[in-house]
């Protein structure tokens, strides 16, 4: 069975800083795409990056990078430059290739502050 | 694209009552999911929809849940009669069909309260 776990249930840092994220996951599978999608107060679901596990370059969408390392099972979100909008829940996903159910962690809230 | 589509966003109602969330998913996609997020769980697949047809309702808490695609276009989450414990956050989600099925878009979510 899948599973995901997310270490850190809160973190607070001041706006400008850079924030990593944790997320660990267990699975037999060899091919999968991990997510990390964040939930602002409004409580939409919104998807910040995402990672084929087939690829070993690491995924980049602006200020959001992550560090896939497939050994360690281990996918860690990097927000650099934290912005204010950049408070929210943040839930690290995992989806075996070919299925369809999405397996989140607990999540991680994050506080930017001014 | 409008992105997918819920409604109501909030619903409020009375144990016994019956419950429907509406779901319109993105155009063109194949997928539809239902997700439920509490307190205690975070979020669970409850069901899931291939071209209108369910494929997977292993996460479907009882019978008193139940879910239908009419058409590609609209999706419905009932439940009928609705408990306390059914409170919770009801988000759908589509996806595209194969091969991009790897992401899945969120609607804003249904928050029920069920008194």
């Amino acid at each position: 069975a899948q599973t995901v776990t997310q270490s850190q249930p809160e973190m607070s840092v001041q706006e400008a800083e850079t924030v990593t994220l944790s997320c660990t996951y267990d699975t037999s599978e060899n091919n999968y795409y991990l997510f990390w999608y964040k939930q602002p107060p409004s409580r939409q679901m919104i998807l910040v990056i995402r990672q084929e596990a087939y690829k070993q370059q690491n995924a980049t969408e602006n200020r959001f990078s992550v560090n896939f390392q497939k050994a360690a099972k281990s996918f860690s979100l990097k927000i650099s430059d934290s912005q204010l909008g950049d408070t929210a829940m943040y839930f690290c996903a995992i989806k075996y290739q070919g299925a369809q159910k999405l397996v989140f962690g607990q999540g991680t809230r994050l506080t930017i502050n001014p | 694209d409008a992105g997918v589509i819920q409604s109501p966003r909030h619903e409020v109602t009375e144990m016994g009552q019956e419950v429907t969330l509406r779901c319109k998913p993105i155009s063109g996609h194949d997928y539809l999911f239902w997700y439920r997020q509490t307190m205690m769980r975070g979020l669970e697949l409850l069901i899931y929809f291939n071209n209108n047809v369910p494929i997977d309702d292993s996460g479907m808490p009882e019978d008193r849940f139940s879910a239908k695609m009419p058409n590609a276009s609209f999706s419905t989450l009932k439940i009928q009669p609705s408990e306390p414990r059914d409170s919770a956050v009801y988000f759908c989600a589509s996806s595209w069909g194969t091969p991009r099925t790897d992401t899945q878009y969120f609607g804003p979510g249904t928050r029920l309260t069920v008194l």
